[in-house]
């Protein structure tokens, strides 16, 4: 059974860069049938998809958040993190991480827990 | 980018009654259409991909239908524990993009 579990600082004050990691268990984060990603939900409001990266390092970021995120893997440690810079209040959310499958369709089958980051000073 | 529509936005409906939920592409996504349920407090969950396939584990009340740019997923008999928030999402082009929700609680 996968199992994904974010961590990182629950506050973060404006204009820094927000971290965090996704820590994937029961499966290995190098298996070329999966991209690992990024998903945030705002209290209250909808899913937001941030970005994926896959096995090989390649990533794709959605075009509202781009020029501010980076996605890296460390397959030493079966991990993949998240780095957003410049955050405002608007990014105060719960940030997930998932893993897609890749099959006949890209599916969010795994996702951890869900972590609240809020920016404020 | 692809923008997702559901409708209704919330609904209430009673242990036992069949719900439908629509959910509208801005272009044809051929059958990448997944449906997630969301519990207050958790992740969400998968329940149907590729627009009419079954998650594993998930009972065999839901159903999905659809292709193009229309779809719909059915409880066909709802549970207490289906309360919930329900998203659809397409996995047909980049960036990923989820629908606002369709809240189904208890009338």
């Amino acid at each position: 059974q996968v199992q994904l579990q974010e961590s990182g600082p629950g506050l973060v004050k404006p204009s820094q860069t927000l971290s965090l990691t996704c820590t994937v268990a029961g499966g290995s984060i190098s298996g070329d049938s999966y991209y690992w990603s990024w998903i945030r939900q705002p209290a209250g409001k909808g899913l937001e998809w941030i970005g994926r990266i896959y096995t090989s390092g390649s990533t794709n970021y959605n075009p509202s958040l781009k020029t501010r995120v980076t996605i890296s893997l460390d397959t030493s440690k079966n991990q993949f993190s998240l780095r957003l810079s410049s955050v405002t209040a608007a990014d105060t959310a719960v940030y997930y991480c998932a893993r897609i499958q890749i099959a006949a369709a890209e599916i969010f089958d795994y996702w951890g827990q869900g972590t609240l980051v809020t920016v404020s000073s | 980018d692809i923008q997702m529509t559901q409708s209704p936005s919330s609904l209430s409906a009673s242990v036992g009654d069949r719900v439908t939920i629509t959910c509208r592409a801005s272009q044809s996504i051929s059958t990448f259409l997944n449906w997630y349920q969301q519990k207050p407090g958790k992740a969400p969950k998968l329940l149907m991909y590729a627009a009419s396939s079954l998650q594993s584990g998930v009972p065999s009340r839901f159903s999905g239908s659809g292709s193009g740019t229309d779809f719909i997923l059915t409880i066909g008999s709802l549970q207490p524990e289906d309360f919930a928030t329900y998203y659809c999402q397409q996995s047909y082009s980049t960036p990923l993009t989820f629908g606002p929700g369709t809240k189904v609680d208890i009338k």
